[in-house]
């Protein structure tokens, strides 16, 4: 079946300019991640959304950084004002719970340069 | 607060040879630990998990690793190396009760040399 797709898969912007990243989760999966990658930082969490619940923002790096989920599939990362540090690669995993377990699937990622 | 540390940012091999990836996590809670492994340009993609039960796990691959609760450790080894398994390897640690989200470690880039 489908996996997490994300779009674009390279973007490269200029320093200022605001972007926004898509995350298409696997059918089903009630929760969405989203994480970045980045040389000087390794893998961090961002932000999850679980079904209706309130997201939890607890990784957001700075209020430039905002995410929706809407109709609690398709997810959008903003990043406003974008700055050098952001350049990264973002990742979406989602996920479902089996038994209470969960595994996160993670999409191949969007690769952001900025200028 | 979890943590994981993944001794060793670079560990080479030579084909056939054993493989043996580190990883200590700390958490004041029983973790769910995961590893994935990374090929480039590519996300992650899941090699195995410990939840409970058996602690010692197999992934795919031929992948497996131990849960090893006195050590806090969740080393991850196959065998016999194959050059396909050149890419990083990620440990991660995620709190079944708390925070769903994956605190990961630093990653391993293992190279396998012919």
């Amino acid at each position: 079946g489908a996996g997490v797709s994300q779009s674009p898969s390279n973007k490269v912007t200029e320093k200022g300019k605001d972007v926004e990243l898509r995350c298409d989760p696997i059918s089903g999966h009630t929760a969405l991640y989203w994480y970045r990658q980045s040389l000087g930082q390794g893998l961090e969490f961002l932000i999850y959304f679980q079904g209706n619940s309130a997201p939890d923002k607890s990784g957001l790096p700075s209020d430039r950084f905002s995410a929706e989920r809407t109709g609690g599939s398709v997810s959008t990362l903003t990043i406003q004002r974008t700055q050098q540090e952001d350049s990264a690669v973002y990742l979406c995993a989602s996920s479902f719970v089996l038994a209470g377990e969960e595994t996160q699937y993670f999409g191949p990622g969007t690769r952001l340069l900025v200028l | 607060a979890q943590s994981v540390t993944q001794l060793g940012s670079h560990v080479s091999v030579s084909e056939g040879a054993l493989v043996l990836l580190r990883c200590n996590y700390s958490s004041s809670v029983p973790p769910y630990l995961f590893w994935y492994v990374q090929y480039p340009n590519q996300g992650l993609q899941l090699l195995l998990k410990y939840t409970t039960g058996a602690t010692l796990v197999k992934g795919i691959n031929g992948f497996e690793a131990e849960f090893k609760k006195s050590e806090t450790s969740f080393h991850l080894t196959k065998p016999s190396a194959h050059m396909s398994d050149a890419a990083e390897y990620f440990c991660a640690v995620s709190d079944p009760a708390g925070r769903r989200a994956l605190t990961f470690g630093s990653g391993t880039r293992l190279q396998v040399q012919p």
